[in-house]
């Protein structure tokens, strides 16, 4: 069981704004550890979306930003694209559990 | 452009040892952590661990009595063996590149494809 709660599911039409929010505790993320973001396209191994909050890989477009605040990190996507369909899981380190731990997950729905 | 490939039994019967390697191209693997992570279908990433290239390990406290890593550096390979499976072990295990300092500071900048191993009779 998940200590990183995500909501089960967004959606949204194209070109609109979305977010998707990664709610910890004390332990993980209010404990101040990084939190990273991983985009799972369907049958794929996932693949890293944002770094260290807030910070995009090279060749990921700037339409996702990623925050950290208290015990939260949020996930926005803006101007949203049907290639965006996808699964997006948040991870992070748990001092109690003494190890990386991800996030529900997330799908995002392109209406 | 380093790349991760899992290699291994796609079957397992349940009480055995689940054995999979991981190849590294395009890159040494030397200086990183490399972890091991699993997917059951339909259901959520759970970390395994990983190991450093000196063979320093750090594990999921709930696998941690059943499972071993190992490395060896002159195939650029790494390896992970989880001991008396069950059904519950089915999943999609995938390697994965560590960047950052561990406990508290890593994220997975590279993955493999998967590999599903089943575990049945």
């Amino acid at each position: 069981q998940s200590v990183l709660t995500q909501p089960p599911s967004v959606s949204g039409a194209p070109g609109q704004r979305v977010t998707i929010s990664c709610t910890g505790s004390s332990s993980n993320i209010g404990a101040g550890y990084d939190v990273h973001w991983y985009q799972q396209l369907p049958g794929t191994a996932p693949k890293l979306l944002i770094y260290g909050n807030s910070n995009r890989p090279s060749g990921v477009p700037d339409r996702f930003s990623g925050s950290k605040s208290g015990t939260s990190a949020s996930l926005a996507i803006t101007g949203l694209q049907a290639e965006d369909e996808a699964d997006y899981y948040c991870q992070s380190y748990d001092s109690s559990l003494s190890g990386e731990v991800f996030g529900t997950g997330t799908k995002v729905t392109v209406l | 452009q380093v790349q991760l490939q899992e290699s291994g039994p796609g079957l397992v019967k349940p009480s055995e040892t689940l054995s999979l390697t991981c190849t590294v191209s395009g890159g040494s693997i030397s200086s990183y952590y490399w972890s091991w992570i699993r997917q059951p279908a339909g259901k959520g990433l759970e970390w395994i661990g990983r190991i450093y290239t000196s063979g320093s390990t750090n594990y999921n406290p709930s696998l941690k009595s059943r499972v071993t890593m190992s490395v060896d550096t002159s195939k650029n390979q790494f390896s992970l063996k989880l001991s008396s499976v069950t059904a519950a072990d089915t999943a999609v295990y995938y390697c994965a590149r560590d960047v950052g300092l561990p406990l508290g500071w890593v994220y997975f900048d590279y993955w493999g494809q998967g590999t599903l191993v089943t575990v049945s009779s």
